[in-house]
């Protein structure tokens, strides 16, 4: 069965560092999206990505971030410098159409440690 | 805006035992709910989800949930739980018109069942 692939699974960094996760979509998936989990909170919703654009973000997502699809397979999520309260688990997510029927299917996270 | 509410972060429970895991939402939106669960070091799986029709859904690993409009809320229930069962579970909703629609989660909720 295809998964959305995630990589490195744990990144650990100093504070001011850039951090670039990486994700792998299902690759007839068309809408992918960045999720994040501060420990102990919710999953929060990041920004979401559509034919080379962003298509919604939320408050969190600053200028300090930024997302990609540098190829035809890989989508990723960069921090620019990154900060103490950015540790966190980042979760990649895909989906087939826009569909609100249709299921995002979520990769198994990377922990990003800001030291 | 929608919101998710996961009345218990904790739910210990013996083996064959049946539990209950109470979701309740609030949104100005119409929504579809949907639940996740986590299982250690993997991806968010879908259970289940409630799109329209019949308010008692059925979902993988036996698990089923049911939608109430009047009290907005979507308990997620399993007659007979097992020990492989142990995760986390998460409710989330999405709107249903929109464009990226993407989710909103509650904070999870840790089934523990214990043997």
């Amino acid at each position: 069965e295809p998964e959305v692939t995630q990589t490195p699974s744990h990144q650990v960094t100093q504070m001011g560092q850039e951090v670039i996760l990486r994700c792998v979509p299902i690759s007839n998936h068309l809408y992918f999206y960045w999720y994040r989990q501060i420990l102990g909170q919710k999953v929060e919703f990041l920004v979401s990505f559509y034919n080379n654009e962003i298509s919604e973000k939320s408050e969190i997502f600053d200028d300090q971030f930024s997302v990609e699809r540098p190829d035809g397979s890989n989508f990723t999520l960069k921090i620019r410098s990154t900060k103490l309260e950015d540790s966190a688990m980042y979760f990649c997510a895909s989906k087939r159409t826009s569909g609100g029927t249709d299921t995002q299917y979520f990769g198994p996270g990377t922990r990003l440690t800001v030291l | 805006a929608q919101s998710v509410t996961q009345l218990d972060s904790q739910v210990p429970v013996f083996e064959e035992a049946p539990v209950e895991l109470r979701c309740n939402y609030s949104s100005s939106v119409s929504v579809y709910l949907f639940w996740y669960v986590q299982y250690p070091n993997q991806g968010l799986q879908l259970l289940l989800k409630y799109l329209s029709g019949s308010t008692l859904v059925k979902g993988i690993n036996g698990f089923e949930a049911e939608f109430n409009k009047s009290q907005t809320s979507f308990h997620l229930r399993k007659p007979s739980v097992h020990i492989s069962d142990t995760a986390e579970y998460f409710c989330a909703v999405s709107a249903i018109s929109g464009s990226a629609r993407q989710l909103t989660f509650g904070s999870g909720t840790q089934l523990t069942v214990l043997p």
